[in-house]
């Protein structure tokens, strides 16, 4: 099977902007959760989807949204860039929910703020 | 909270010579506890998890209940071993239970 995959790759933005980052799950799997990663705070749960439902949120604010298709695929965006949204963000895709299942992560997209 | 802390952002260790990296977690109810491996350039990878109860690449992990602690140990390493390990849990009770929770990660360096 194909692994998570995740679009773009890398991202530069200027503050104030907005960006939307893709994940494509392990073909069968319904739940796609992202997280952030930074020097300073290591991997930082964002939030979790599951059959096209949010059913787990982190304490990110509210500019942090996300959203996932019928087909699993998820996006996240986040609005009113600021320049400590610059992070790898990572998706990570399991067979069912996030308990039980092993998550496999995607390569990330390094999103970077100017 | 749920918490998992890994002391030492850095090892170094002789190639041969015993590994063990520590982990604790923040004690709320039977969570899981996992170690997560990224070698250069490559994505994040589950290593092992407590349940399993598995040695992978020469690598186990013993769950302490009563030290809250899971830490990592090979009894020779190898130079293939350098990466960046993270500790991680999940469940148990609690706020945040739900979701992955990763220690910040140690950094292994293999010495030849």
């Amino acid at each position: 099977k194909a692994g998570v995959t995740q679009t773009p790759r890398y991202l530069i933005k200027t503050r104030g902007q907005q960006v939307t980052l893709s994940c494509s799950p392990i073909s069968g799997h319904r739940s796609v959760s992202w997280y952030q990663q930074t020097p300073g705070q290591g991997l930082q749960f964002l939030f979790e989807y599951f059959s096209e439902t949010q059913r787990n949120k982190g304490n990110f604010p509210g500019r942090f949204s996300g959203r996932q298709f019928s087909n699993s695929r998820s996006e996240m965006n986040v609005s009113t860039l600021e320049l400590g949204d610059s992070a790898l963000y990572l998706c990570a895709s399991s067979s069912q929910g996030a308990t039980g299942n092993e998550q496999f992560f995607g390569p990330g997209t390094r999103l970077t703020v100017l | 909270a749920q918490r998992v802390t890994q002391p030492e952002k850095l090892l170094s260790v002789f190639k041969g010579a015993p590994v063990e990296l520590k982990c604790n977690y923040s004690y709320s109810g039977s969570p899981e506890l996992f170690w997560y491996v990224q070698y250069s350039r490559q994505r994040l990878q589950l290593l092992l998890r407590h349940i399993s109860r598995e040695s992978i690449k020469g690598f186990t992990a013993d769950l302490n209940k009563g030290e809250t602690s899971f830490h990592l140990k090979k009894p020779f390493a190898q130079e293939e071993d350098s990466a960046m390990y993270y500790c991680a849990r999940r469940g148990g009770s609690g706020a945040g239970s739900y979701q992955l929770t990763f220690g910040k990660g140690t950094k292994l360096s293999v010495i030849p």
